[in-house]
């Protein structure tokens, strides 16, 4: 199976200051298609998952656009230009491209 | 706004069978391929199993395989998750996504216990 490693498991950040969480793949998420299937999702504090950003760059539908993504092959970056109260929660990467489908450990955002 | 809908869940001893649906509406559900993801208590997730939209193809997780099946009916926007021989570590909350985890339901709570 595919080991997604995220980085760090716990992120306290102060209100608008910028924030990063790293998700590295044990194998290439390049797909026999050409995309690479590298998703993130925010869990709040009681919620279900909601997902942020499709094929490593793609921000879904109401995202705000202080949530971006990058990478390629098996390095992969969430960044928060400004976080804000409400992104408070875990985030989670995960993989789309091999067979199980795999999740990193999650990393808890915090307000300092 | 796209809708999924859990239920089933509840308490079951080990080795004790559970139906989980998952009802959706106001998205052509047979477009979607769809996948059951569980949590753990306090836990992170872990994909469990995915179907195909047409449900030619399905693929399980090691740890499930040959005791949950996954199936879906087009006509009742409903997918299914049967739980045979169940354990106490498939123990967590339920969710079904479809695609690739653009929408998520509520999740329905499975607890395996004596």
């Amino acid at each position: 199976d595919v080991v997604m490693t995220q980085s760090p498991l716990s992120l306290p950040v102060t209100l608008g200051q910028p924030a990063s969480i790293s998700c590295r793949s044990s194998r290439s998420l390049v797909s026999s298609d050409g995309n690479t299937y590298l998703n993130w999702f925010q869990q709040r504090p009681g919620q279900s998952p909601r997902r942020l950003i499709y094929k490593v760059s793609n921000r879904d539908s109401g995202v705000p656009d202080r949530f971006s993504g990058s990478g390629s092959g098996t390095d992969f970056t969430l960044s928060i230009s400004r976080v804000e109260a409400e992104d408070v929660g875990f985030y989670f990467c995960m993989q789309g491209t091999h067979w199980p489908r795999t999740f990193g450990q999650g990393t808890e955002v915090e307000i300092k | 706004e796209v809708q999924l809908v859990e239920s089933g869940g509840g308490l079951v001893r080990p080795g004790g069978s559970l139906r989980l649906s998952c009802a959706a509406s106001t998205f052509t559900f047979s477009t979607f391929a769809m996948s059951w993801v569980r949590q753990a208590p306090g836990k992170g997730l872990e994909w469990v199993v995915y179907i195909k939209q047409d449900g030619s193809d399905k693929y399980y997780v090691d740890s499930v395989k040959g005791r949950f099946t996954v199936s879906r009916d087009n006509v009742k926007n409903t997918l299914y998750l049967q739980m045979s021989s169940l354990r106490v570590e498939d123990t967590a909350v339920y969710y079904c996504a479809a695609g690739t985890g653009a929408f998520w339901g509520q999740g329905t709570l499975v607890t395996v216990s004596s």
